[in-house]
């Protein structure tokens, strides 16, 4: 079964300066993607930015970035220029292609991350 | 614009009354989810439809039960909910199922179990 790990509960950031979100999962599967939603408060939770197994290009979304180190089986999230808007939960996500995990998300225990002014 | 709406946003039932929440969608999506998130943990699917095959995960309790009746909508039925099951229901949809395919997250519905 796939695991994803966020070891950081909750982080916080001042307006302007970047943060970058830690994750890690387990898999024995080659292909799967990778994912980092976020959910404020109140509000759905919105997709944020996803990463294909098999591109090696790390994936980029205006101030969201991701560092993914597939032999490490690390995914951590960066996001410069922090907003007040930006305050939310995070969860980092895996899907798998395979057996029990194709099609479905298997969420990290997620990261609170307080932008402050 | 095309969304998924959750109702009722806040839900407060007594031990082991029946509760039914709703999902509906306007993006005419294939699949609809329904996961549990319990404070501060991961959010955990409890099963899916994809058109009109249910899929339930091995670990989800008997005493939750869905339905969808047309493409829009979507229930998740309590049967006799317990403290255990005071959570935020949220439920997804997305227009396959598979690698590519996005899902588009409700706000949730908090369970209140009194």
């Amino acid at each position: 079964a796939q695991t994803v790990t966020q070891s950081q509960p909750e982080m916080s950031v001042q307006e302007a300066e970047t943060v970058t979100l830690s994750c890690t999962y387990d898999t024995s599967e080659s292909n799967y993607y990778l994912f980092w939603y976020k959910q404020p408060p109140s509000r759905q939770m919105i997709l944020v930015i996803r990463q294909e197994a098999y591109k090696q290009q790390n994936a980029t979304e205006n101030r969201f970035s991701v560092n993914f180190q597939k032999a490490a089986k690390s995914f951590s999230l960066k996001i410069s220029d922090s907003q007040l808007g930006d305050t939310a939960m995070y969860f980092c996500a895996f899907m798998g292609s395979g057996g029990t995990s194709y099609g479905k998300l298997t969420f990290g225990q997620g990261t609170i991350l307080t932008v402050h002014p | 614009d095309a969304m998924v709406i959750q109702n009722p946003r806040y839900q407060v039932t007594q031990f082991g009354k029946p509760v039914t929440l709703s999902c509906s969608q306007t993006l005419n999506h294939n699949v609809m989810y329904w996961y549990q998130q319990k404070s501060s943990q991961a959010p955990k699917l409890l099963f899916h439809y994809y058109d009109k095959d249910f899929n339930n995960e091995a670990d989800t309790p008997d005493n939750f039960q869905s339905r969808r009746p047309n493409t829009s909508f979507c229930f998740l039925d309590i049967r006799s909910p317990g403290l255990g099951d005071a959570a935020m229901y949220l439920c997804a949809t997305s227009r396959g199922r598979g690698l590519s395919y996005e899902q588009y997250f409700g706000p949730g519905t908090r369970l209140t179990v009194t």
